[in-house]
């Protein structure tokens, strides 16, 4: 079964960087999909931050591009974000997901992990 | 860049048939997801490419897509089915694609 978990600091200060990291079970990351991050702004709708390919290859949302850095790491089965100089507005549960093969959609999503942006 | 609009919120009464809209340019022209949000939970694939359903999900939900619109359709609606549904798409008619979501529509059951 496929399970995602997303692991990080809860509380960032502002202008620093939010780094977070999705660990994926029961499959491996080096199979053909892409491995997304997605966020979500208390009581509001889903945003998409990007996706990465086990090759390193991504797609990032022309919005967030310039603060954006997603990376792989096989090894350990893991993919990461990194999202620098961060602002209130960064608040949000941020989701890893599965985007699934051959398709456009998110099969799998880790629960999520609330980060806070506040000094 | 790609805009998805959907209604705030649906209400419908138990046993009766929810529709939730997806608006969008020539949406037809892409393949449709919708997804199922309960409070406090990660969302949940209900219908992907239009119209095709995960394993473990009931028939009860289906989906449309054509012209401007898609279509999520859930059938002899149940208590249960209360929830946020967002839908999406990957655009890729720019230089820059991009997955965009709805805004989200609150279903609430009478």
């Amino acid at each position: 079964q496929v399970q995602l978990q997303e692991s990080g600091p809860g509380l960032v200060k502002p202008s620093d960087t939010l780094s977070l990291t999705c660990a994926v079970s029961g499959y491996s990351i080096s199979s053909s999909n892409w491995w997304g991050w997605i966020r979500q702004p208390p009581g509001k709708g889903l945003e998409w931050i990007g996706y990465i390919y086990y090759s390193g290859s991504t797609y990032y949302n022309p919005s967030l591009k310039s603060r954006v850095t997603m990376s792989v790491d096989t090894s350990k089965n893991q993919f990461s974000l990194k999202l620098s100089s961060v602002t209130a507005v960064d608040t949000a549960v941020y989701y890893c997901a599965r985007r699934g093969k051959g398709g456009s959609n998110f099969d799998y999503w880790g629960q999520g992990t609330l980060v806070t942006v506040s000094s | 860049s790609y805009v998805l609009t959907q209604p705030p919120s649906v209400s419908v009464a138990p046993g009766q048939t929810a529709r939730i809209t997806c608006g969008g340019n020539n949406i037809g022209s892409k393949s449709v997801h919708w997804y199922q949000q309960k409070p406090g939970q990660a969302p949940v694939l209900v219908v992907y490419d239009d119209s095709d359903r995960p394993s473990g999900i009931p028939e009860r939900f289906s989906g449309s897509n054509s012209g401007n619109t898609a279509t999520l359709t859930i059938s002899r609606v149940e208590a249960g089915d209360e929830a946020d549904y967002y839908c999406q798409v990957w655009d890729s008619s720019s230089d820059h694609p991009d997955v965009v979501f709805g805004g989200g529509t609150k279903l609430t059951v009478l």
